[in-house]
């Protein structure tokens, strides 16, 4: 399969937990993006990384999220003291880098996390 | 104000109609246009790029009006497959991410 992959499909935690979620992109795809999607909205860009390095992260993007990409292949987004208003699914997405990216990303199926 | 906006709908049409969908965006430096589809509970997936001289794909349409920053899609022929949401994607001048709207959502009935 050569599509991006997603782990875990499914995540409940209770509140104040920490969670991580992965995401291993198309692999000659240099480019990585984190999202989230909240019921009856579209995607919500959280931040993007070119290669190991991340370029831009979203004010949405609190100090409880952090995001690595640490050999610029998959990538983790990790949650601390998750709160329900985090309850949402979270999508990663990869894209060929420079004029590639014209071409429109490819998502994951997504990690669906729900905070009790 | 959103950098994209779409009617949410939804919009019930009968099987074989023909569905029209417009998206605005407020950013006039946006260069990439795209239509997505999105299934419940599933991910966004690339339907259409939308380009400058319009294109078709099928019986889907996309169309661009930079001067007034819209986009459309028309889907003829309506078929029960096709009911799903519809994401409207811009991308603005940096490349770095694409900014979606709410998504439109297509109820196709028999």
């Amino acid at each position: 399969d050569t599509g991006v992959s997603q782990n875990p499909r499914h995540k409940i935690t209770k509140r104040g937990q920490n969670v991580t979620f992965r995401c291993d992109p198309i692999s000659e795809h240099n480019r990585l993006y984190w999202y989230r999607q909240t019921l009856g909205q579209g995607p919500e860009f959280l931040t993007y990384f070119q290669n190991e390095a991340q370029l831009e992260k979203s004010r949405l993007l609190s100090d409880r999220f952090s995001a690595e990409r640490p050999k610029g292949s998959f990538s983790t987004l990790e949650i601390q003291r998750t709160e329900q208003g985090d309850s949402a699914m979270y999508l990663c997405a990869s894209s060929p880098g420079g004029q590639g990216v014209r071409r429109g990303y490819t998502f994951g199926s997504g990690t669906r996390l729900t905070v009790v | 104000r959103k950098e994209v906006e779409q009617d949410p709908g939804p919009f019930n049409v009968p099987e074989g109609a023909t569905v029209a969908f417009n998206c605005t965006y407020s950013n006039s430096a946006s260069q990439s246009f795209f239509w997505y589809r999105q299934d419940c509970r599933k991910e966004p997936k690339l339907l259409m790029s939308v380009y400058s001289s319009g294109n078709e794909d099928g019986r889907f349409t996309a169309q661009l009006n930079r001067a007034s920053q819209y986009i459309s899609l028309l889907i003829r022929d309506s078929k029960l497959s096709d009911s799903a949401t519809y994401l409207c994607v811009v991308n603005l001048y940096n490349f770095n991410k694409f900014y979606f709207g709410s998504g439109t959502k297509l109820n196709v009935k028999p």
